[in-house]
């Protein structure tokens, strides 16, 4: 099992590009999630899923965009990137309390 | 809103010896569940413990148990035999049943030999 894979691993960006983010997972998993970590805090929601077809917004959503076409598939996109949006970025997998990190994506705007 | 505190951003421990970090937490949900995520520098999230707030027993991993008090919202992690393998970073966070976590700053432990 491959688990939850985000690709890419790095990038970086010019401020105003358009970018988005993979995630999948092959666990057959309900809920999926994305954060993003800053330097000195913990992991906060961007945007989550109960099942496809279905998202909603999470702590801080603003700039970023999701869909869910696919139970395995919850790309995240960055319409126009910020320098704000520089951060390390994790998606998330879960059945119940079961949740599985990807690597995540350490994304540097310039 | 829901909230994850942990008041300690840095710990350090002697090889051998026993750590605890606090962590307290709020939130709205009903039936919830709580966990404590080591990262180490390669940036991984690996899950260390986690309770379900129905369940009265305190979780334990071999090294690691927690000390979950309900009424006070307190789910503190106690590291015995400290090995220099666990110095990372560790966040506390809670999660209700669609598995959306809320996490605390995060507690850098420092392992000494």
């Amino acid at each position: 099992n491959a688990g939850v894979t985000q690709t890419p691993k790095f990038q970086v960006l010019k401020t105003g590009q358009s970018m988005t983010l993979q995630c999948a997972q092959d666990m057959n998993h309900e809920y999926m999630s994305w954060y993003r970590q800053d330097p000195g805090m913990g992991l906060r929601l961007i945007h989550y899923s109960v099942g496809a077809g279905i998202t909603d917004q999470g702590e801080v959503p603003n700039g970023y965009n999701v869909s869910r076409s696919t139970t395995e598939d919850f790309p995240l996109r960055l319409l126009s990137a910020a320098p704000s949006q520089t951060s390390v970025y994790f998606c998330a997998s879960s059945q119940g309390p079961r949740v599985t990190f990807g690597s995540g994506t350490r994304l540097t705007v310039v | 809103a829901q909230t994850v505190t942990q008041s300690q951003p840095e710990m350090s421990v002697q090889e051998a010896e026993t750590v605890t970090l606090s962590c307290t937490y709020d939130t709205s949900e009903s039936d919830y569940y709580l966990f404590w995520y080591k990262q180490p520098p390669s940036r991984q999230m690996i899950l260390v413990i986690r309770q379900e707030a129905y369940k009265q027993q305190n979780a334990t991993e071999n090294r690691f148990s927690v000390n979950f008090q309900k009424a006070a919202k307190s789910f503190s992690l106690k590291i015995s035999d400290s090995q220099l393998g666990d110095a990372a970073m560790y966040f506390c966070a809670s999660g209700g049943s669609q598995g959306n976590l809320i996490f605390g700053k995060g507690t850098k432990l420092s392992v000494k030999p």
